[in-house]
C-alpha cells in the first residue's frame, strides 16, 4: 500500500481481556517496528522485525505481550489479560533501511 | 545525557510568531537525529534526518541545526500557523541507521489564531 496502516484505529477493551493489533507495512519494506505512547511520553520502542523474524524483543514489558510477522509483511501485536496501564496509542513503523513511515496508531482503552 | 530530552514539554505562541524547542541526546556514538511533526490521530510525519555536525535543513518555514560534539539540536518555526499545532518529536537511533528509535517526550505546540 502507499503508507504503513494500522487497525482499528481504537479499541476499548474490558480489563482481562485479550486484544490484537495490527500493522499493514509499505510493501517491500523488511523491517518493522512496534512503538507504545503513554499519555505524556514520547514514543517507547518494544519490538522490531527484520523479515519474519523479532530482531529485537526487548523492549517488550512482559510476558503478556507478543507479536509476530510469520509471512515477513503483516504484524500483528497480541497482549493478553490487559491490564488498565496498557492504555496507549500502538504505533507501528516500517523501513526499507533508511527513514521510517509511521501508521497512524491503534489507540488502545483498557476500562 | 544518557537519553533524549526535549525542552520545552509545551509551547503556546500567537499565528506570526516565530518559535524554537531543543532535542538533546547523547553525543558519543552518534549516527543521526531525526525530527518528526505528530498530530493528533494522524502519523508522525518526518520532518528532518540529520546527520552531519553543522548541517542546518529547511523544509518551508520549518528549519534544524545539528551540534553532534555538544549533543543538541534546534527546530525553528518561523512565522507560526495554527496548522502548525502538533508535537514535534526528535529521535536517534541508538545503534546503526535503520535501528530502533529512541525518542524524546515531544514538545506540544499550540498556535493561537
Amino acid at each position: 500500500g502507499a503508507g504503513v496502516s494500522q487497525t482499528p484505529s481504537n479499541k476499548v477493551t474490558e480489563k482481562g481481556k485479550y486484544v490484537e493489533l495490527r500493522c499493514d507495512p509499505i510493501s517491500g519494506h523488511t523491517a518493522l517496528y512496534w512503538y507504545r505512547q503513554s499519555l505524556g511520553q514520547g514514543p517507547e520502542f518494544l519490538i522490531y522485525f527484520q523479515g519474519t523474524g523479532a530482531a529485537d524483543d526487548s523492549g517488550l514489558p512482559n510476558d503478556r505481550f507478543f507479536a509476530v510477522r510469520p509471512e515477513g509483511s503483516v504484524s500483528t501485536l497480541k497482549i493478553q489479560r490487559t491490564e488498565r496501564g496498557d492504555s496507549a496509542v500502538y504505533l507501528c513503523a516500517s523501513s526499507a533501511g533508511g527513514g521510517y513511515t509511521f501508521g497512524s496508531g491503534t489507540r488502545l482503552t483498557v476500562v | 545525557i544518557l537519553n533524549v530530552e526535549q525542552s520545552p514539554q509545551s509551547l503556546h505562541v500567537q499565528e506570526g510568531d516565530s518559535t524554537n524547542f531543543t532535542c538533546s541526546f547523547p553525543s558519543s556514538n552518534f549516527y543521526a537525529l531525526h525530527w518528526y511533526r505528530w498530530e493528533t490521530a494522524k502519523s508522525p510525519e518526518a520532518l528532518f534526518v540529520m546527520t552531519l555536525n553543522g548541517d542546518e535543513k529547511k523544509k518551508g518555514r520549518i528549519s534544524a541545526t545539528l551540534n553532534t560534539k555538544e549533543g543538541y539540536s534546534y527546530l525553528y518555526i518561523k512565522g507560526s500557523q495554527p496548522e502548525d499545532s502538533a508535537t514535534y518529536l526528535c529521535a536517534y537511533p541508538k545503534e546503526t541507521s535503520g535501528s530502533r528509535l529512541t525518542f524524546g517526550e515531544g514538545t506540544q505546540l499550540t498556535v493561537n489564531p
